[in-house]
C-alpha cells in the first residue's frame, strides 16, 4: 500500500522567515498532491495541489515542488506570519480512486 | 460560499449509545468521505461515496460502524453501539469527483464532530 513520511515531525522558525516543510512518498504511480494546513479544532484547509506532470507550482505565499524522481515533495511559505502556525499535510492521491493518503503531519511554529 | 457543514460540533455519549453524525457536502461535489482523526493513527478515510453511491468502505472498523447517503446533500456516519474506543474526530470532506477516479481534485473538509465516548 501507499506510505506517506514526513522528515520532520516539528518545525519552529521566526516570523519573517522562510519556511520548508518535507514530504516523502513511495508510490511512484501517485500522479496528484496536495498540501492541507490544519488549525486547533478545525478541519484540514486546502492549501495548493499540484499534479505530476509539473515539478513546481506557486500559490499567494506558498510554492510546492515535486520530485518525482527520489518521491520528493515539499512546501515553502514565504515570509511566514504567525497565522501560520498550523499543522500542515501532505497528501496524495492512488492512482485510479478518490483516496487520499495522508502523511502524519508537521506541526510548523512561528515565534515573534 | 458554505463549506461542508457537519453536526453536532461535539458529542458526549456513554458507551453503547448510538451515535449518528451528519454532514452536508458543498452544492455541486459528487463525492463524499469519511475520515477519523486520532493522536495515534492521523487521518483515516473510513469510507467514500460517488454520486451517493458507496465506493470504498474497506476503512470501516467493524459493523458497527454504518454510512448512508441518501441524496447529493447529506450523508449520515452511525456507530452503534458506541465504545470508549470510538472517541476521536470525525471529519467529513467533499470533492468534485470522477465516476472511476482520477478526477485530481482537492478534498474540501468540514470542522469535524469531535466524539467522545465515556
Amino acid at each position: 500500500g501507499e506510505s506517506v513520511g514526513l522528515h520532520l515531525p516539528t518545525l519552529s522558525v521566526q516570523e519573517g522567515d522562510n519556511s520548508i516543510i518535507n514530504c516523502a512518498y513511495s508510490n511512484s504511480a501517485s500522479d496528484y498532491f496536495i498540501w492541507y494546513k490544519q488549525e486547533s479544532g478545525k478541519g484540514p484547509q486546502f492549501i495548493i495541489d499540484i499534479r505530476s506532470n509539473m515539478d513546481k507550482r506557486q500559490g499567494q505565499r506558498v510554492t510546492v515542488l515535486l520530485n518525482k524522481t527520489v518521491k520528493h515533495l515539499s512546501l515553502q511559505i514565504a515570509a511566514t506570519q504567525p497565522g501560520d502556525s498550523a499543522v500542515y499535510f501532505c497528501a496524495l492521491l492512488q492512482g485510479g480512486s478518490e483516496k487520499l493518503v495522508f502523511g502524519k503531519g508537521t506541526k510548523l511554529t512561528v515565534n515573534p | 460560499d458554505a463549506g461542508v457543514i457537519q453536526s453536532p460540533r461535539h458529542e458526549v455519549t456513554e458507551m453503547g449509545q448510538e451515535v449518528t453524525l451528519r454532514c452536508k457536502p458543498i452544492s455541486g461535489h459528487n463525492s463524499l468521505f469519511w475520515y477519523r482523526q486520532t493522536m495515534m493513527r492521523g487521518l483515516e478515510l473510513l469510507i467514500y461515496f460517488n454520486n451517493n453511491v458507496p465506493i470504498d468502505d474497506s476503512g470501516m472498523p467493524e459493523d458497527r460502524f454504518s454510512a448512508k447517503m441518501p441524496n447529493a446533500s447529506f450523508s449520515t456516519l452511525k456507530i452503534q453501539p458506541s465504545e470508549p474506543r470510538d472517541s476521536a474526530v470525525y471529519f467529513c470532506a467533499s470533492s468534485l469527483g470522477a465516476t472511476g477516479g482520477y478526477s485530481n481534485q482537492p478534498q474540501h473538509f468540514g470542522d469535524g464532530t469531535r466524539l467522545s465516548i465515556l
